[in-house]
């Protein structure tokens, strides 16, 4: 049990904005949105997070709509290099006790040149 | 370490025989996870340690499978009497400390079972 559902696949064009939409309908006032990503032979790697706030690094943008059932990650510029499994996961910041992660199959994302 | 390292990264073994996987976390993160992914599937958690807290065993797939973690610090994770379904990528993730909550992922061990 995921905790969140994302589309299996996406395809996008090199440099248009590529747009990971992640639904977490019962989330919790204290549980942030992770997003990583997975290259293919790689571990996951750590995107970007947020609360409540739309949230930018040098990586992507998240943006979190009011309600907090959902959200979308935003890369504004896709590369080839942006192929890759993103997983969208929910998680209490500080949490001290017995917490399964659970990442689900994630978005396969493909950016064709 | 300035990352999390495991070992070895690649094992081939034999049905039946016991295999460990060494997750070494990064210095001072008090939770550390054990994924396993197989061929072109998500990560399926198996077990999670935070601290001196007794672990979350919840996700290993049978009692074939094991984890201890000595010290608060490396893991080792054992599957004794492996099985071809077995074979997978056993992934290792450790966080903690101040600040958020981001999970740092070793690059792996691929187990082979023939």
């Amino acid at each position: 049990d995921a905790k969140t559902t994302q589309p299996t696949s996406m395809d996008c064009a090199e440099g248009r904005a590529a747009n990971l939409p992640c639904n977490h309908s019962t989330i919790s006032g204290n549980e942030y949105v992770y997003w990583y990503r997975q290259i293919h032979s790689q571990g996951p790697q750590y995107i970007i997070h947020g609360l409540k706030n739309n949230e930018t690094n040098e990586m992507a943008s998240l943006i979190i709509t009011e309600d907090r059932k959902s959200s979308t990650l935003i890369l504004p510029h896709a590369t080839l290099r942006d192929t890759a499994v993103y997983y969208c996961i929910v998680l209490q910041r500080n949490s001290n006790s017995g917490y399964a992660l659970n990442f689900g199959k994630g978005t396969s994302l493909l950016v064709t040149p | 370490g300035a990352g999390v390292s495991q070992s070895p990264s690649n094992k081939v073994t034999e049905k039946g025989k016991d295999v460990e996987l060494r997750c070494d976390p990064i210095s001072g993160h008090t939770a550390l996870y054990w994924y396993r992914q197989s061929l072109g599937q998500g990560l399926e958690f198996l077990i999670y340690f935070q601290g001196n807290s007794a672990p979350d065993k919840s996700g290993l797939p049978s009692d074939r499978f094991s984890a201890e973690r000595t010290g608060g610090s490396v893991s080792t994770l054992t599957i004794q009497r492996t099985q071809q379904e077995d074979s997978a990528v056993y992934l290792c993730a450790s966080m903690g400390g101040a600040g958020a909550n981001v999970l740092t992922f070793g690059a792996g061990s691929r187990l082979t079972v023939l």
